[in-house]
């Protein structure tokens, strides 16, 4: 099945700082991507997401880019802050999906 | 509000005493899935649902049983609940398979401790 490796974590940043996690999948076919949040004590949420190659998905001043030539979808933001700390999750669609273990980001002010 | 639910959301039994979690979405979703997140091992599927009387199981299946019988719920059963089941879980929803790309919906966790 599809699957992707992302870094694992954590990820401790100081507030304004640029953010890069990166992303990279392996799949039969073009999946959509997606990047899903979860933020401390909640379920997972979706961020952003791209469904064909060289599409960029954005929200809440994230960005990632449908890579198909280096099969990556990495996730970025140029400048975080405290309330971006959470666990994100990186994923391509498939009939049975695989999370992972995530990446933990902390922003300190 | 468009939601995915679950109950309950904290739970504390013993080892062998038979519980179900519901899960319930009022999305008229056909693709339901179960989830548990354990530390250090991530978000690992259980079961997932394509429609109605439609079952498959994830990575993770041992010990658990689901059923579908309306579009709508989606409960997990364990029938012998044992230590190693203590785990957050999660239920979530898609319009339709998410093969086809379309997002998952979550509930918001049920924490469960199995002594």
């Amino acid at each position: 099945g599809n699957s992707v490796t992302q870094m694992e974590g954590p990820v401790t940043l100081s507030e304004e700082a640029f953010l890069t996690i990166n992303c990279t999948y392996t799949a039969t076919g073009y999946p959509s991507l997606f990047w899903y949040v979860q933020y401390p004590g909640e379920g997972l949420q979706l961020l952003l997401k791209a469904t064909k190659a060289d599409d960029k998905g954005s929200n809440k001043g994230f960005e990632a880019t449908y890579r198909k030539e280096t099969t990556s979808f990495h996730l970025e933001k140029g400048s975080v802050q405290v309330s971006d700390s959470a666990v994100y999750f990186c994923a391509p669609s498939g009939y049975a999906l695989n999370f992972g273990k995530g990446t933990s980001l902390l922003v300190t002010p | 509000e468009a939601q995915v639910t679950q109950n309950p959301r904290y739970l504390i039994t013993v080892t062998g005493k038979k519980l179900t979690v519901t899960c319930s979405q009022n999305m008229n979703h056909e693709y339901m899935s179960w989830y548990r997140q354990d530390p250090g091992l991530g978000l690992r599927q259980i079961y997932y649902s394509m429609n109605v009387e439609v079952t498959d199981k994830g990575d993770v299946p041992e010990g658990y049983k689901v059923s579908r019988k309306e579009k709508r719920n989606f409960p997990l059963i364990l029938e012998s609940p044992s230590p190693n089941q203590t785990s957050l879980y999660f239920c979530a929803s898609s319009k339709t398979s998410a093969w086809g790309g379309d997002t998952q919906y979550f509930g918001p966790g049920t924490r469960l401790t199995v002594l």
